[in-house]
């Protein structure tokens, strides 16, 4: 079975510009987070979306929003980007929202470097 | 008062001996403690998950819950070379849907 599968896997973008990160959970997990993890800290959560609704977001700014669709794969977005924003994005799968006795499971990230 | 505190490291053991980490946490209702292990330039991998006080074993790891004290640490007996990497400790509280995270420790083994 494949695990969790995020794209790219390295991407530079330009402050002020869009960004649209993927990812696909495993098969049969229902629940997918995002996290944020700067150089040097741990993952921060930024969204958690289960059965298409978002179920718990962090303490991030507007610019950043998520959707879930109907194959439980989901999107992360973040506009106007800052320098600020350079991080390695991980995604993480889990079969029912919340963490429960599973811990997560994470995709291999995406990392973002804004110039 | 941050959620969850490790010490950063880098934390240094000879190759054989035992490393020893540790994490606290905050004074809220807890559920599920985690460490996960992270080399440089990859995504965290789950190690090891404590749900109740006391001792948890699983090969050469050994996580220990004390809620009392409110710190949960991790124990890796005949450290080897490829345990090198960071430990990160993961709390899940009542009513939150996510896992907040330590810094995670740097650990180094010597050969």
């Amino acid at each position: 079975d494949a695990g969790v599968t995020q794209s790219p896997t390295h991407l530079i973008k330009t402050r002020g510009q869009h960004v649209t990160l993927r990812c696909s959970p495993i098969s049969g997990h229902k629940s997918v987070s995002w996290y944020q993890q700067v150089l040097g800290q741990g993952p921060q959560f930024i969204f958690q979306y289960y059965e298409k609704e978002e179920r718990g977001r962090g303490n991030f700014p507007d610019r950043f929003s998520a959707r879930q669709f109907p194959n439980y794969s989901s999107e992360l977005n973040v506009n106007a980007l800052l320098l600020g924003d350079s991080a390695l994005y991980l995604c993480a799968s889990s079969f029912l929202t919340g963490t429960g006795s599973y811990g997560y499971t994470f995709g291999s990230g995406t990392r973002l470097t804004v110039v | 008062q941050k959620e969850v505190e490790q010490n950063s490291g880098p934390l240094s053991v000879p190759e054989g001996a035992i490393a020893s980490l540790n994490c606290t946490y905050s004074d809220r209702v807890s559920q599920s403690f985690f460490w996960y292990r992270q080399y440089s330039g990859k995504s965290p991998e789950l190690i090891m998950s404590i749900y109740s006080n006391g001792d948890k074993e699983d090969g050469r790891f050994t996580a220990q819950l004390n809620k009392a004290s409110q710190y949960v640490s991790l124990l890796i007996r005949d450290s080897q070379p490829s345990d090198s990497a960071t430990y990160l400790c993961a709390v899940n509280y009542n009513g939150a849907n996510n896992l907040f995270f330590g810094t995670g420790t740097r650990l180094t083994v010597i050969p």
